[in-house]
């Protein structure tokens, strides 16, 4: 499979817990993105890698949450300890320079 | 805060008839336009991009950007019940935010058999 995979799909969690989500970007995809959809929402821009580097981090990443890329490969996204708006659909995306992104399937996360 | 703005819908349009899906946007460096449409509970799927004035093809979809009203719009052809989705409209950011894309809240389509 040649798109982009993210792991889990879904995930309950408490809130208060950490939970780590991944994605698999196209490979030879050089840019890596992160966004947040709520419901009735269209996709919010959270984090941007250019191969290892995180080039932009949105306010909207509160210091709870942090993404790496190590290698310039694969890349994790990290909540800890999530709280009750923190439940959305999490996109990760990868493009080769500037054409439009290709969405993985998304991790729909919810907090109880 | 650089915006995009959809009709909020949502349309509702009979299968055979044309939708027209529209879409402004506050950034007036912006030069990449994207429509995604998004079935419920899925991700995005990218389904045309414009860069240029003026209209572009693609089977039964047509976008027209015009850069001068920054006004970009979808229109679909000959609709089908298939293409009941929602329609979300994305703009590159200029300058050093090239990389990021801004999406409106987009706009739902129901096609009726």
């Amino acid at each position: 499979d040649t798109g982009v995979s993210q792991n889990p799909r879904h995930k309950i969690t408490k809130r208060g817990q950490n939970v780590t989500f991944r994605c698999d970007p196209i490979s030879e995809h050089n840019r890596l993105y992160w966004y947040r959809q709520t419901l009735g929402q269209g996709p919010e821009f959270l984090t941007y890698f250019q191969n290892e580097a995180q080039l932009e981090k949105s306010r909207l990443l509160s210091d709870r949450f942090s993404a790496e890329r190590p290698k310039g490969s694969f890349s994790t996204l990290e909540i800890q300890r999530t709280e009750q708006g923190d439940s959305a659909m999490y996109l990760c995306a990868s493009s080769l320079v500037l054409e439009g992104y290709t969405f993985g399937s998304g991790t729909r996360l919810t907090v109880v | 805060q650089k915006e995009v703005e959809q009709n909020s819908g949502p349309l509702s349009v009979p299968e055979g008839a044309i939708a027209s899906l529209n879409c402004t946007y506050s950034d007036r460096g912006s030069q990449s336009f994207f429509w995604y449409r998004q079935y419920s509970g899925k991700s995005p799927e990218l389904i045309m991009f414009i860069y240029s004035n003026g209209d572009k093809e693609d089977g039964r979809f047509t976008a027209q950007l015009n850069k001068a009203s920054q006004y970009v719009s979808l229109l679909i052809r000959d609709s089908q019940p298939s293409d009941s989705a929602t329609y979300l409209c994305a703009v590159r950011g200029s300058g050093g935010s090239n990389y990021k894309l801004t999406f409106g809240k987009g706009t739902l389509l129901t096609v009726n058999p």
